[in-house]
């Protein structure tokens, strides 16, 4: 079964710095598909950036890109120039591309991102 | 815009009462799902419906049941609450899972079974 990994329970920031959040995955799939959710304490989940595991290139949405390292399992989020908006719950979600129970998102337990200004 | 509407963002319950929360969406999305979250221990899936009067459990359903009448309702009902069911209620819809695409989540419900 796959499984995702996020190591880091809490990180914080300098406003206008750059953060990193870390997420690994477990899984024998060749494709698939890799998210970083965005909760902040309004709870509304957002889906910050989404990538496809069979396109080499990082996926990038305005201040936030990826770095996704498929042989490694890896899948981090950037963050740059952190505003006070960015402070939230972030989770990393994988999804298989097979349907039924076995497409179901499989969540990370979550990074808790402070911006200090 | 996409909506995933839940009915209550906040509820305060007695223990042994029947609770619904009420989950709607306007996308045509054939997958939905309940979760519960808690500190702690991130997003726990409930139970989740790939189409109408079809449902699963999750990875805890009991003390939970689900309908579906249609495509766009998912309802989680607690039959008989505790207090250990207190938490964040989250519902989220989906195309299928071949579309490569995420969840849609609604706000959430807060739940207090007092």
């Amino acid at each position: 079964a796959q499984t995702v990994t996020q190591s880091q329970p809490e990180m914080s920031v300098q406003e206008a710095e750059t953060v990193t959040l870390s997420c690994t995955y477990d899984t024998s799939e060749s494709d698939y598909y890799l998210f970083w959710y965005k909760q902040p304490p309004s709870r509304q989940m957002i889906l910050v950036i989404r990538q496809e595991a069979y396109k080499q290139q990082n996926a990038t949405e305005n201040r936030f890109s990826v770095n996704f390292q498929k042989a490694a399992k890896s899948f981090s989020l950037k963050i740059s120039d952190s505003q006070l908006g960015d402070a939230a719950m972030y989770f990393c979600a994988y999804r298989s591309q097979y349907g039924g129970s076995q497409g179901n998102l499989i969540f990370g337990k979550g990074t808790k991102l402070s911006v200090k200004p | 815009d996409v909506k995933v509407t839940q009915s209550s963002r906040y509820l305060v319950k007695r223990t042994g009462e029947k609770v619904f929360l009420e989950c709607v969406q306007d996308m045509d999305h054939e997958n939905m799902f309940w979760y519960r979250q808690d500190p702690g221990l991130g997003l726990r899936l409930i139970y989740f419906s790939y189409d109408v009067k079809m449902k699963e459990k999750g990875d805890i359903p009991e003390g939970y049941s689900v309908s579906r009448e249609k495509k766009e309702r998912f309802s989680l009902i607690l039959e008989s609450a505790s207090t250990n069911q207190t938490s964040m209620y989250l519902c989220a819809s989906s195309l299928s899972a071949g579309r490569g695409v995420g969840y849609t989540f609604g706000s959430g419900t807060r739940l207090t079974v007092v």
